[in-house]
């Protein structure tokens, strides 16, 4: 069991927003600025796409967008492409317990 | 910049493996370097970092007492001592710089499997 929440899948149409929420604690996203968002195709590396809440790397798509709101993390897709179809993961630091990083049990993006 | 990871394979439960993480194009004396782990198909677990001089070092609570992260930043190497191994083990280990941020880097893994 992961120590953050996310929705197992989540679909959309072409061109619509989808968002992925990824839920925790006080003990970690409730309480830290350091929430990433990743993606990952199948057979590949993850990929981070969002940091430190809402900040896109370099070459990442604007049509990612990250948030957060109390002890909840959210990931919006708009524009929804073919090429989203992928797995995305969030991670948070944990402050206040013995595990310095927490990952979410991760969301299936289907394109439809 | 790549990561390289070796060394992972098939061992027993309660055996051990070393694993090395060879950095090139970037000092790695200058990043924080983890250990994360996904069980293929799953999700994935932080396991373990390190700072740049090695005073500071963290595991997960499912690992601590049985895993020591190390580096030899004079050979640019970073390394995962994994003892009294269990099944639950079982996972492709990546070495990753900054693995949460803009900066991050990812190595491809190597695979761990415990046998019990």
């Amino acid at each position: 069991q992961s120590a953050l929440t996310q929705p197992a899948s989540v679909s959309g149409s072409l061109g619509q927003s989808i968002t992925i929420s990824c839920t925790g604690t006080s003990s970690d996203v409730g309480s830290c600025k350091y929430v990433s968002w990743f993606q990952q195709y199948p057979g590949e590396v993850p990929r981070v796409i969002i940091y430190d809440v809402s900040i896109r790397p370099s070459g990442v798509s604007n049509r990612f967008s990250g948030s957060k709101s109390g002890n909840t993390a959210s990931l919006t897709i708009s524009g929804l492409q073919a090429e989203d179809e992928a797995d995305y993961f969030c991670s948070s630091c944990s402050p206040a317990t013995t595990n310095d990083y927490v990952f979410g049990g991760g969301t299936k993006v289907t394109v439809l | 910049v790549q990561l390289v990871e070796s060394g992972g394979g098939l061992v027993q439960s309660g055996g051990s493996l070393r694993l090395s993480c060879a950095a090139s194009g970037f000092a790695v004396s200058d990043y924080w370097i983890h250990w994360v782990r996904q069980v293929p198909g799953k999700g994935l677990m932080w396991v373990s970092r390190i700072n740049q001089d090695a005073t500071y070092v963290a595991y997960a609570d499912s690992v601590k007492g049985r895993f020591t992260i190390s580096r030899d930043n004079a050979n640019n190497m970073v390394y995962l001592q994994m003892d009294n191994l269990r099944a639950d083990d079982t996972a492709v280990y990546h070495c990753t710089r900054d693995f949460d941020s803009g900066t991050n880097c990812w190595g491809q893994g190597t695979l761990v499997t415990v046998s019990s």
